[in-house]
Protein backbone atom coordinates (compact mmCIF):
# COMPACT_ATOMS: atom_id res chain seq x y z
CA UNK A 1 0.00 0.00 0.00
CA UNK A 2 1.96 2.95 -1.30
CA UNK A 3 -0.43 5.58 -0.57
CA UNK A 4 -0.53 8.65 -2.14
CA UNK A 5 2.89 8.68 -5.26
CA UNK A 6 3.86 11.78 -7.05
CA UNK A 7 6.35 12.43 -9.41
CA UNK A 8 8.61 13.77 -10.86
CA UNK A 9 9.99 14.74 -7.04
CA UNK A 10 11.89 17.24 -8.55
CA UNK A 11 11.82 19.41 -12.17
CA UNK A 12 13.37 22.56 -13.49
CA UNK A 13 11.20 23.77 -16.61
CA UNK A 14 12.48 26.78 -18.94
CA UNK A 15 9.59 29.97 -19.50
CA UNK A 16 6.72 28.17 -21.85
CA UNK A 17 7.30 25.13 -21.57
CA UNK A 18 4.27 22.31 -21.24
CA UNK A 19 4.52 19.59 -18.11
CA UNK A 20 2.54 17.23 -16.75
CA UNK A 21 2.89 16.23 -12.82
CA UNK A 22 1.73 12.75 -11.61
CA UNK A 23 -0.38 11.51 -8.59
CA UNK A 24 -1.77 8.32 -8.33
CA UNK A 25 -3.30 6.76 -5.34
CA UNK A 26 -3.84 3.59 -4.47
CA UNK A 27 -6.33 3.38 -1.52
CA UNK A 28 -9.16 3.51 -3.40
CA UNK A 29 -10.14 7.06 -2.61
CA UNK A 30 -12.59 9.34 -4.34
CA UNK A 31 -11.53 12.46 -2.92
CA UNK A 32 -8.18 13.62 -5.07
CA UNK A 33 -6.75 17.42 -4.59
CA UNK A 34 -3.82 19.53 -5.62
CA UNK A 35 -2.44 22.18 -3.77
CA UNK A 36 0.68 24.43 -4.57
CA UNK A 37 2.81 26.31 -1.52
CA UNK A 38 5.13 28.92 -2.13
CA UNK A 39 8.42 29.51 0.13
CA UNK A 40 7.16 30.47 3.54
CA UNK A 41 3.47 30.38 3.27
CA UNK A 42 0.66 28.07 3.53
CA UNK A 43 -0.81 25.73 1.31
CA UNK A 44 -3.41 26.95 -2.04
CA UNK A 45 -5.78 24.72 -3.21
CA UNK A 46 -5.57 24.27 -7.08
CA UNK A 47 -8.28 21.99 -8.60
CA UNK A 48 -9.90 18.93 -6.65
CA UNK A 49 -11.99 16.30 -7.55
CA UNK A 50 -14.88 14.01 -6.23
CA UNK A 51 -14.63 11.34 -8.58
CA UNK A 52 -13.54 9.98 -12.02
CA UNK A 53 -14.69 12.49 -14.56
CA UNK A 54 -15.50 15.35 -12.20
CA UNK A 55 -12.92 18.19 -11.71
CA UNK A 56 -13.70 21.48 -10.01
CA UNK A 57 -11.41 24.30 -9.83
CA UNK A 58 -9.65 25.45 -5.85
CA UNK A 59 -8.42 29.10 -5.07
CA UNK A 60 -5.79 29.55 -7.50
CA UNK A 61 -6.50 27.43 -11.12
CA UNK A 62 -5.38 29.74 -13.02
CA UNK A 63 -2.28 28.38 -15.65
CA UNK A 64 -3.40 24.80 -14.59
CA UNK A 65 -5.66 21.81 -16.09
CA UNK A 66 -6.46 18.44 -14.81
CA UNK A 67 -8.22 15.31 -15.76
CA UNK A 68 -9.72 12.31 -13.70
CA UNK A 69 -10.35 9.59 -15.89
CA UNK A 70 -9.52 6.85 -13.22
CA UNK A 71 -10.54 6.70 -9.62
CA UNK A 72 -6.46 6.43 -9.15
CA UNK A 73 -5.09 8.83 -10.79
CA UNK A 74 -5.23 12.65 -11.37
CA UNK A 75 -2.71 14.51 -13.09
CA UNK A 76 -1.99 18.25 -13.21
CA UNK A 77 -0.79 19.98 -16.53
CA UNK A 78 0.96 23.09 -16.78
CA UNK A 79 0.11 23.99 -20.56
CA UNK A 80 2.93 27.48 -20.35
CA UNK A 81 4.75 27.70 -17.31
CA UNK A 82 6.27 30.91 -16.07
CA UNK A 83 8.21 31.75 -13.61
CA UNK A 84 5.10 32.41 -10.55
CA UNK A 85 4.21 28.58 -11.38
CA UNK A 86 7.71 28.15 -9.18
CA UNK A 87 6.28 25.93 -6.24
CA UNK A 88 6.10 22.74 -4.57
CA UNK A 89 3.04 21.09 -5.57
CA UNK A 90 1.07 18.28 -3.30
CA UNK A 91 -1.68 15.93 -4.29
CA UNK A 92 -3.27 14.85 -1.56
CA UNK A 93 -6.65 12.42 -1.51
CA UNK A 94 -9.37 11.21 0.97
CA UNK A 95 -11.96 9.09 0.92
CA UNK A 96 -15.57 9.49 0.56
CA UNK A 97 -16.92 8.62 3.95
CA UNK A 98 -17.29 11.80 6.18
CA UNK A 99 -16.12 9.23 9.03
CA UNK A 100 -12.81 9.42 7.89
CA UNK A 101 -11.45 12.75 9.00
CA UNK A 102 -8.06 13.04 7.51
CA UNK A 103 -6.55 13.50 4.08
CA UNK A 104 -3.10 11.92 3.02
CA UNK A 105 -0.62 13.50 1.11
CA UNK A 106 2.33 12.48 -1.04
CA UNK A 107 5.75 13.91 -0.18
CA UNK A 108 5.19 16.82 -3.32
CA UNK A 109 6.87 17.78 -6.42
CA UNK A 110 9.43 20.41 -6.37
CA UNK A 111 8.91 23.13 -9.61
CA UNK A 112 11.16 25.41 -10.73
CA UNK A 113 10.54 27.43 -13.92
CA UNK A 114 13.43 29.64 -14.96
CA UNK B 1 -15.53 27.54 5.74
CA UNK B 2 -14.56 29.29 9.09
CA UNK B 3 -11.15 31.80 8.57
CA UNK B 4 -8.50 30.43 11.35
CA UNK B 5 -6.00 32.87 13.44
CA UNK B 6 -2.70 31.31 14.31
CA UNK B 7 0.27 33.09 15.79
CA UNK B 8 3.35 32.53 13.30
CA UNK B 9 5.49 31.12 15.83
CA UNK B 10 6.20 29.46 18.88
CA UNK B 11 9.31 28.22 20.43
CA UNK B 12 8.73 25.28 23.01
CA UNK B 13 11.26 23.07 25.36
CA UNK B 14 11.78 19.89 24.70
CA UNK B 15 10.11 17.75 27.03
CA UNK B 16 7.57 20.47 28.32
CA UNK B 17 4.22 20.43 26.89
CA UNK B 18 3.67 22.59 23.84
CA UNK B 19 0.02 24.63 23.71
CA UNK B 20 -0.75 25.71 20.10
CA UNK B 21 -3.41 28.13 20.00
CA UNK B 22 -6.42 28.56 17.33
CA UNK B 23 -9.09 31.54 16.82
CA UNK B 24 -12.41 30.38 14.61
CA UNK B 25 -14.71 32.99 16.19
CA UNK B 26 -17.03 32.59 13.22
CA UNK B 27 -16.91 28.85 13.45
CA UNK B 28 -20.57 27.55 12.89
CA UNK B 29 -22.11 24.61 13.99
CA UNK B 30 -21.35 21.76 11.56
CA UNK B 31 -18.08 23.08 11.09
CA UNK B 32 -15.08 20.70 12.80
CA UNK B 33 -11.88 21.53 14.00
CA UNK B 34 -8.50 19.84 12.23
CA UNK B 35 -5.55 20.10 13.09
CA UNK B 36 -2.27 18.84 10.39
CA UNK B 37 1.39 19.38 10.32
CA UNK B 38 4.25 19.79 7.91
CA UNK B 39 7.86 18.92 8.99
CA UNK B 40 10.46 20.69 7.03
CA UNK B 41 8.28 21.15 3.78
CA UNK B 42 7.38 17.07 3.20
CA UNK B 43 3.52 16.72 2.64
CA UNK B 44 1.23 17.38 5.52
CA UNK B 45 0.13 15.21 8.17
CA UNK B 46 -2.82 14.51 10.21
CA UNK B 47 -2.71 15.19 13.63
CA UNK B 48 -6.58 15.13 15.02
CA UNK B 49 -10.26 16.58 14.99
CA UNK B 50 -12.74 17.38 17.11
CA UNK B 51 -15.84 18.91 16.94
CA UNK B 52 -17.49 20.08 20.51
CA UNK B 53 -15.65 17.77 22.99
CA UNK B 54 -12.08 17.78 23.70
CA UNK B 55 -10.35 14.91 22.09
CA UNK B 56 -7.68 12.80 23.08
CA UNK B 57 -5.41 10.28 20.66
CA UNK B 58 -1.89 9.13 20.48
CA UNK B 59 -0.57 12.08 19.01
CA UNK B 60 -1.91 15.36 20.55
CA UNK B 61 -5.00 16.59 22.71
CA UNK B 62 -7.43 18.90 21.16
CA UNK B 63 -8.76 21.15 23.77
CA UNK B 64 -12.24 23.32 22.41
CA UNK B 65 -13.78 26.04 24.26
CA UNK B 66 -17.10 25.92 25.26
CA UNK B 67 -18.26 28.89 22.99
CA UNK B 68 -16.10 27.11 20.15
CA UNK B 69 -14.53 30.26 19.20
CA UNK B 70 -11.04 29.02 19.71
CA UNK B 71 -8.71 25.50 20.18
CA UNK B 72 -5.70 24.79 21.57
CA UNK B 73 -3.54 21.81 20.75
CA UNK B 74 -1.49 20.55 23.12
CA UNK B 75 1.70 17.86 22.61
CA UNK B 76 2.32 17.15 25.91
CA UNK B 77 6.04 16.38 25.51
CA UNK B 78 7.39 17.88 22.88
CA UNK B 79 10.51 16.51 21.36
CA UNK B 80 13.01 17.79 18.24
CA UNK B 81 10.58 15.93 15.44
CA UNK B 82 7.57 17.90 16.61
CA UNK B 83 9.61 21.29 15.20
CA UNK B 84 6.79 21.67 12.06
CA UNK B 85 4.62 24.54 10.85
CA UNK B 86 1.50 23.42 12.27
CA UNK B 87 -2.15 24.34 11.08
CA UNK B 88 -5.46 24.89 12.41
CA UNK B 89 -8.28 24.56 9.80
CA UNK B 90 -12.32 24.63 10.26
CA UNK B 91 -14.15 22.68 7.52
CA UNK B 92 -17.51 20.96 6.97
CA UNK B 93 -16.95 17.67 6.69
CA UNK B 94 -17.44 16.40 2.51
CA UNK B 95 -15.97 20.53 2.08
CA UNK B 96 -11.96 21.12 0.82
CA UNK B 97 -9.24 21.36 3.01
CA UNK B 98 -8.20 25.48 2.87
CA UNK B 99 -5.09 25.51 4.75
CA UNK B 100 -3.91 28.90 6.13
CA UNK B 101 -0.27 29.73 7.07
CA UNK B 102 -0.19 27.65 10.24
CA UNK B 103 2.16 27.78 13.09
CA UNK B 104 5.62 27.29 13.35
CA UNK B 105 6.76 25.41 16.03
CA UNK B 106 10.54 25.41 17.08
CA UNK B 107 11.47 22.85 19.51
CA UNK B 108 14.01 23.44 21.66
CA UNK B 109 16.93 21.37 22.88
Amino acid sequence: NAGVTQTPKFRILKIGQSMTLQCTQDMNHNYMYWYRQDPGMGLKLIYYSVGAGITDKGEVPNGYNVSRSTTEDFPLRLELAAPSQTSVYFCASRPLSLRVAEAFFGQGTRLTVV
Amino acid sequence: DAKTTQPTSMDCAEGRAANLPCNHSTISGNEYVYWYRQIHSQGPQYIIHGLKNNETNEMASLIITEDRKSSTLILPHATLRDTAVYYCIVRVPGNQFYFGTGTSLTVIP
